[in-house]
């Protein structure tokens, strides 16, 4: 499987600031994603990232508070906007091959 | 719409079995997996079974699946400490599904191994 490295790996950032995770895979993959984990849940698909092209979102988020960036078939970048203590939660990304999927460590978002 | 539910915990013995179950709504997956994650650590991919396939075995692990009731468990045999975290079923879609290439999740069931 791809090897994925996101960073920074944690954070804790001021409400109202903005915060952008990157993540950068070894190999080209099809496919990448982003998701949001908050504390003691499990974790929800916030958007497809499309290399080239406006991300895909799904319900409940949005571009204006979640931008993606996907310039090329390795890279991927999210950003949280306008941070409220409510966004703190641990963002993963994740690249799918035809072999498989993989995730990175996560970032450990903290909003005070 | 795809829907993915477990039960939130599970307490055993260390040296028993562990069964951990999942039920989902969506027909239409490819894969179903089984994910770890231990406290502060990212996800680690167990094993996986074709949606096709009833049953995997992977050493300690056995992946049990019934198409016709949309269920998925996961063995542990003689579960040790060391596999306490929580676990976290997902599929995934082929080509063709709007969920192309997604994985939805569970809500993760939380495995305590006590000595």
């Amino acid at each position: 499987s791809a090897v994925i490295s996101q960073k920074p790996s944690r954070d804790i950032c001021q409400r109202g600031t903005s915060l952008t995770i990157q993540c950068q895979v070894d190999s080209q993959v099809t496919m990448m994603f982003w998701y949001r984990q908050q504390p003691g849940q499990s974790l929800t698909l916030i958007a497809t990232a499309n290399q080239g092209s406006e991300a895909t979102y799904e319900s409940g988020f949005v571009i204006d508070k979640f931008p993606i960036s996907r310039p090329n078939l390795t890279f991927s970048t999210l950003t949280v906007s306008n941070m409220s203590p409510e966004d703190s939660s641990i963002y993963l990304c994740s690249a799918w091959r035809r072999d498989g999927y993989t995730f990175g460590s996560g970032t450990r978002l903290t909003v005070v | 719409g795809e829907d993915v539910e477990q039960s939130l915990f599970l307490s055993v013995r260390e040296g028993d079995s562990s069964v951990i179950n999942c039920t989902y709504t969506d027909s239409s997956s490819t894969y179903l997996y089984w994910y770890k994650q231990e406290p502060g650590a990212g996800l680690q991919l167990l094993t996986y079974i074709f949606s096709n396939m009833d049953m995997k075995q992977d050493q300690r692990l056995t992946v049990l699946l019934n198409k016709k009731d949309k269920h998925l468990s996961l063995r542990i045999a003689d579960t040790q400490t060391g596999d306490s975290a929580i676990y976290f079923c997902a599929e995934s879609f082929d080509h063709g599904s709007s969920n192309t290439g997604k994985l939805i999740f569970g809500q993760g069931t939380t495995l305590q191994v006590k000595p």
